[in-house]
């Protein structure tokens, strides 16, 4: 059965302090991960697609990377306006075929970075 | 440009009453999706439409009916509302790319919805 899970649930960060959040799946035939960041209230804004091991994506103070069995959003001197939950995303090569939105999502991780 | 705008924000039903959600997209996207988040769960995928006219199940599609008459637009029509329907409600929407996946890019800001 194919699955996302998260860690940790919770980070909590002073500001400028780097680190990284993790995504470790489970799935038939990797057919893209996805990183989207969703602000209490709001929909998920999206963040990044990885498609295959060794891929990396910058966006200013996030950088995504995949490995052939989980991704990091790693967080570079993060500032207050980071604070949101980061989900992750991946589709699998058993429903590749059908919707493409049918995306397998983890539970999140909700990062907070104080002042 | 308002981008993913959905209708209402909240609302409260009693077990079997019926409503429907509006979705309205701005920017000519193919794609359209309704997921449902529920707390200690990820995102899941109720009905999605590929195109004006067409609609297709998700992975909880039961309870729930959509129509995609125009394209700018996506409805998820509830019938007979249940307490297990208490969620929060998220429209999507995705441009076409040959050759690619694309994702769901942009979301709503969500509908709030009691069963009571």
């Amino acid at each position: 059965e194919d699955q996302v899970t998260q860690s940790p649930e919770a980070l909590r960060l002073q500001e400028g302090e780097s680190s990284s959040l993790n995504c470790s799946y489970t799935v038939s035939g990797l057919r893209g991960l996805f990183w989207y960041r969703q602000d209490p209230g709001k929909g998920p804004e999206f963040l990044f697609t990885l498609y295959s091991a060794g891929e990396e994506k910058e966006k200013e103070r996030l950088k995504a990377t995949l490995t052939k069995k989980e991704s990091f959003l790693h967080i570079t001197a993060p500032k207050p306006e980071d604070s949101a939950t980061y989900l992750c995303a991946v589709r699998s090569a058993m429903n590749y075929g059908g919707s493409q939105g049918n995306l397998i999502f983890g539970k999140g991780t909700k990062l907070s970075v104080k002042p | 440009n308002a981008g993913v705008t959905q209708t209402p924000k909240f609302r409260v039903l009693k077990t079997g009453q019926s409503m429907t959600l509006l979705c309205a997209q701005d920017m000519n996207h193919e794609y359209m999706y309704w997921y449902r988040q529920d707390p200690g769960m990820g995102l899941r995928l109720i009905h999605y439409s590929v195109g004006e006219g067409t609609t297709a199940k998700g992975e909880v599609p039961d309870g729930y009916n959509v129509s995609r008459l125009k394209k700018q637009n996506f409805l998820l029509g509830l019938e007979s509302a249940a307490p297990s329907q208490t969620s929060v409600y998220f429209c999507a929407s995705s441009r076409f790319e040959s050759g690619t996946l694309v994702p769901p890019q942009h979301f709503g800001d969500g509908t709030r919805l009691s069963i009571l």
